[in-house]
């Protein structure tokens, strides 16, 4: 099976903009998380959803919002990018089934904001 | 709130030597507990998981951690470093239930000296 997938690796934005990120779970994964992942806050929970729908959201501010498709495949939206937004975002899918199911990670995104 | 804490941002062994990498952890209730690598440029792999039954928990290249409640510990230990473990390490933790949120600690910076 293929991995997760991020589109695209790099991206680079202006303050002020907005940008999307897209990510792709391995085939028959309905659960996708989103983390951000920043030298001096680690890696942070951003929210997950399942069937389309946000399931759990971390502490961050209303500027960052995602969605999910019906194929399972997810977006993250973050709009009027700060400097602070630049980060490695990270997408991790999680098989349906089973309570203790790992979630496996993409590759991330890179996103500086200048 | 769960909470995770590693100690030693930064480790250095000689290859050959034994790797301990250190987790504690902070839950009300015994929480399912991770381990992850990740290397440069790169997303997140999984190297174990405790979930329940057996305390010591093998994974994959070598690695294995052992759960201990009464010290809320989950240490990562190898008992002889090779080159390629040169990378970094994420210790976390999830609930138990369907949440899939992970809440990471700070990272550990292995490095293998020749």
């Amino acid at each position: 099976k293929a991995g997760v997938t991020q589109t695209p690796r790099y991206l680079i934005k202006t303050r002020g903009q907005q940008v999307t990120l897209s990510c792709s779970p391995i085939s028959g994964h309905r659960s996708v998380s989103w983390y951000q992942q920043t030298p001096g806050q680690g890696l942070q929970f951003l929210f997950e959803y399942f069937s389309e729908t946000q399931r759990n959201k971390g502490n961050f501010p209303g500027r960052f919002s995602g969605r999910q498709f019906s194929n399972s495949r997810s977006e993250m939206n973050v709009s009027t990018l700060e400097l602070g937004d630049s980060a490695l975002y990270l997408c991790a899918s999680s098989p349906q089934a089973g309570e203790i199911a790992e979630q496996y990670f993409g590759p991330g995104t890179r996103l500086t904001v200048t | 709130a769960q909470s995770v804490t590693q100690l030693g941002s930064h480790v250095s062994v000689s290859e050959g030597a034994l790797v301990l990498l250190r987790c504690n952890y902070s839950s009300s209730v015994p929480p399912y507990l991770f381990w992850y690598v990740q290397y440069p440029n790169q997303g997140l792999q999984l190297l174990l998981k405790y979930t329940t039954g057996a305390t010591l928990v093998k994974g994959i290249n070598g690695f294995e951690a052992e759960f201990k409640k009464s010290e809320t510990s989950f240490h990562l230990t190898k008992p002889s470093a090779h080159m390629s473990d040169a990378a970094e390490y994420f210790c976390a933790v999830r609930p138990s239930g369907s949440a899939r949120q992970l809440t990471f600690g700070s990272g550990t910076q292995l490095t293998v000296l020749p």
